[in-house]
């Protein structure tokens, strides 16, 4: 069945240091990927998202993420965070043609000062 | 510009009670999920409907239902409101063409069911 695997419930980082966030995935076919960002008391946000092409992928506030098939991961990057980027992140795989998403279970970045 | 809301954003009901949440989204997408969403779990998806008169199961659909008459809008009713759907719901709605899956997401309702 296919899944996603979000293994870092909290991460904890310092404004202006690099941010990694990981996302594992079990799909039997090419996977549609996403990333999206959940502020508190909001909905959520694409960030950004893999259909085909290019494995590395640019999104919105400075966001990238690389899709890499032999591990089946689709780990979010960015190179310097903003306290404005503390917030809930989550992986999803698009698992049909029916735009039909499952979620991964996400992550809550926290920036210190 | 286009958009998906919900209403009420916040409500309070007793055990028993039937509940309705709204979700209107104005971007005329064919295709439209429910969630909620509870701490630990994620997201997990309600209902879906893939256009007018379509409704599809999702992975926890006990105990509501939704029904689609118009592109525009699909409701979800709780019949009997438990306190184990107390939770946050969100509706979704994407276009089902090349989009992907991309899924544009409203604001939430937060339900307490007492």
């Amino acid at each position: 069945a296919q899944s996603v695997t979000q293994p870092d419930i909290h991460i904890t980082v310092s404004e202006g240091a690099s941010l990694e966030l990981r996302c594992n995935y079990s799909y039997g076919a090419t996977p549609y990927l996403f990333w999206y960002v959940q502020s508190p008391g909001q909905g959520l946000q694409l960030l950004l998202k893999y259909f085909s092409g290019d494995t590395l992928v640019q999104g919105i506030k400075g966001f990238e993420a690389e899709f890499k098939r032999s591990q089946s991961s689709f780990n979010l990057r960015k190179p310097s965070v903003h306290w404005s980027d503390a917030a809930e992140y989550f992986c999803a795989v698009g698992i049909d043609r029916d735009d039909k998403i499952i979620f991964g279970k996400g992550t809550r970045l926290h920036i210190l000062p | 510009d286009a958009e998906i809301t919900q209403s009420p954003r916040h409500k309070i009901t007793e055990t028993g009670r039937q509940v309705t949440l709204a979700c209107h989204q104005t971007w005329n997408h064919n295709n439209m999920f429910w969630y909620r969403q509870d701490l630990g779990h994620g997201l997990r998806l309600i209902h879906y409907s893939y256009g007018v008169h379509d409704t599809n199961k999702g992975e926890v659909s006990d105990g509501y239902s939704v029904s689609r008459s118009n592109t525009e809008d699909l409701p979800l009713t709780l019949e009997s409101a438990a306190s184990s759907q107390t939770s946050v719901y969100f509706c979704a709605s994407s276009s089902g063409s090349a989009s992907g899956g991309e899924q544009y997401f409203g604001p939430g309702t937060r339900l307490t069911v007492t």
